[in-house]
């Protein structure tokens, strides 16, 4: 069973703009961690941000925030005044428990960012 | 900051021949992964290790082995490459302890086997 969802094979946004890049993960770990990364036309895979099962507040790094709905299982990237060095793909991850050793990834979104 | 690399970015090999993937992490860390990555389907975990000769398997190990004789270097091993292993392969190490802990990755290697 996929563990992580992410619905949207592309997006596009303007200049400026904000969009929310959307990820619903399936765990019954009541500890997990859920990270975002980006990954450039060259390849290389950067590190965004973090989001802990029991963090009482929505995570922030700079531009990018994630809305975390514990209910509802979703980790939403939410990129602000988008740039065009934004476009790129974005993965979604989730890593369980504390002491876990894998991490499963979602297939990704790739943003396009117009100028 | 930590540092994975990729031995190569971009290896051409040839059916049936044998291949090593070299992945080299600076941070001591614990565990270490390696991932092929293709179009539409993300990144699937070929192997991962959590300890110097320690070896797990991912989703997707036939046709490959990997080695760790040392903490800090993570091989991947084609033993008689196949034009289907043509794929982009990303090495990417971790601490064991904490999952707020991220995953750091190499550059990743584009191989293509004619």
């Amino acid at each position: 069973a996929q563990k992580i969802t992410q619905t949207q094979p592309g997006m596009f946004v303007q200049e400026k703009e904000a969009v929310t890049l959307d990820c619903t993960y399936d765990t019954s770990d009541p500890s997990y961690g859920l990270f975002w990364y980006k990954q450039p036309s060259s390849g290389e895979m950067i590190f965004l941000i973090y989001q802990g099962s029991y963090d009482q507040q929505n995570a922030t790094e700079g531009r990018y925030s994630l809305n975390f709905q514990k209910a509802r299982k979703s980790a939403n990237l939410v990129i602000s005044a988008s740039q065009l060095g934004d476009s790129a793909m974005y993965f979604c991850a989730m890593r369980e428990g504390g002491y876990g050793q894998n991490f499963v990834f979602g297939p990704g979104t790739r943003l396009s960012v117009l100028p | 900051d930590v540092k994975v690399t990729q031995s190569s970015r971009y290896l051409v090999k040839r059916t049936g021949e044998k291949v090593f993937l070299e992945c080299v992490q600076d941070m001591d860390h614990e565990n270490m992964f390696w991932y092929r990555q293709d179009p539409g389907l993300g990144l699937r975990l070929i192997y991962f290790s959590y300890d110097v000769k320690m070896k797990e398997k991912g989703d997707i190990p036939e046709g490959y082995s990997v080695s760790r004789e040392k903490k800090e270097r993570f091989s991947l091993i084609l033993e008689s490459a196949s034009t289907n292993q043509t794929s982009m392969y990303l090495c990417a190490s971790s601490i064991t302890q904490g999952s707020n802990q991220p995953q750091h990755f190499g550059d990743g290697t584009r191989l293509s086997i004619l």
